[in-house]
């Protein structure tokens, strides 16, 4: 069975500063997503990761993928108030299968 | 409409009850799917439907029981549920890729079902 594991799952943030959210994973798969979930809201998609060595950046995120470790990480840049919200990765399983990790929440202080 | 809408947004039941959630997307995707999101547990598959054809049943109790008439539509009929079926109940869907190429199954959710079981 396929495990995916977060850490850590509360990050508190001061503005400006870096920060990294590490997404293990127990099976083999070379298809990770990440995806961010505000209060009150549904889950939006941020990164789609296809292969081994995969990165993506979209503004102060970035999120790369090592498949030969089974670890994903999600890469914070200067910390902004607006990045405040619960950020899941998911592991893709042949057959339409996600399993998500139990979510990291992020808080950034001002 | 765009994306995926999902009705009610907030329900109350009682454990003798019968109701249903339902889903819709308007993406022109062929995959739905039905998460359970609650305060203990990570987000928990519980069906998948590609092309109208039930593909996942995650172990599901009974009393949960899907139904997809067209790709477009999903619902998920409750009867006689527990207190712990309290939680946040999310509809997504996909465009299902082709099975032999190699590609992305990226889910767009609906902003979810909240669901209390009195």
């Amino acid at each position: 069975e396929l495990k995916v594991e977060q850490n850590p799952l509360f990050l508190s943030m001061q503005e400006g500063k870096n920060y990294t959210i590490y997404c293990n994973y127990s099976t083999t798969s070379d298809r990770l997503y990440w995806y961010r979930q505000d209060p009150g809201k549904s889950l939006e998609s941020l990164f789609v990761l296809l292969s081994n060595g995969a990165v993506k950046q979209e503004g102060r995120l970035m999120a790369s993928l090592d498949t030969k470790a089974r670890l994903s990480t999600l890469h914070i840049t200067a910390a902004v108030h607006d990045l405040s919200a619960t950020y899941f990765c998911a592991v893709d399983m042949w057959g339409n299968k996600l399993v998500f990790g139990a979510g990291t929440i992020l808080r950034v202080k001002s | 409409e765009t994306g995926v809408t999902q009705t009610p947004r907030h329900l109350v039941m009682g454990m003798t009850n019968k109701k249903s959630l339902k889903c819709e997307q308007h993406l022109g995707h062929n995959a739905m799917y039905w998460y359970k999101q609650s305060a203990k547990k990570p987000l928990e598959l519980m069906f998948v439907y590609s092309l109208e054809e039930r593909v996942e049943n995650n172990s599901v109790p009974s009393r949960f029981s899907p139904e997809c008439p067209n790709s477009s539509h999903l619902f998920l009929h409750l009867h006689t549920l527990q207190p712990e079926d309290s939680a946040l109940y999310l509809c997504a869907s996909s465009q299902d890729r082709d099975r032999g190429v190699y590609g992305a199954n990226v889910l767009t959710f609906g902003a979810g079902s909240r669901l209390t079981v009195l």
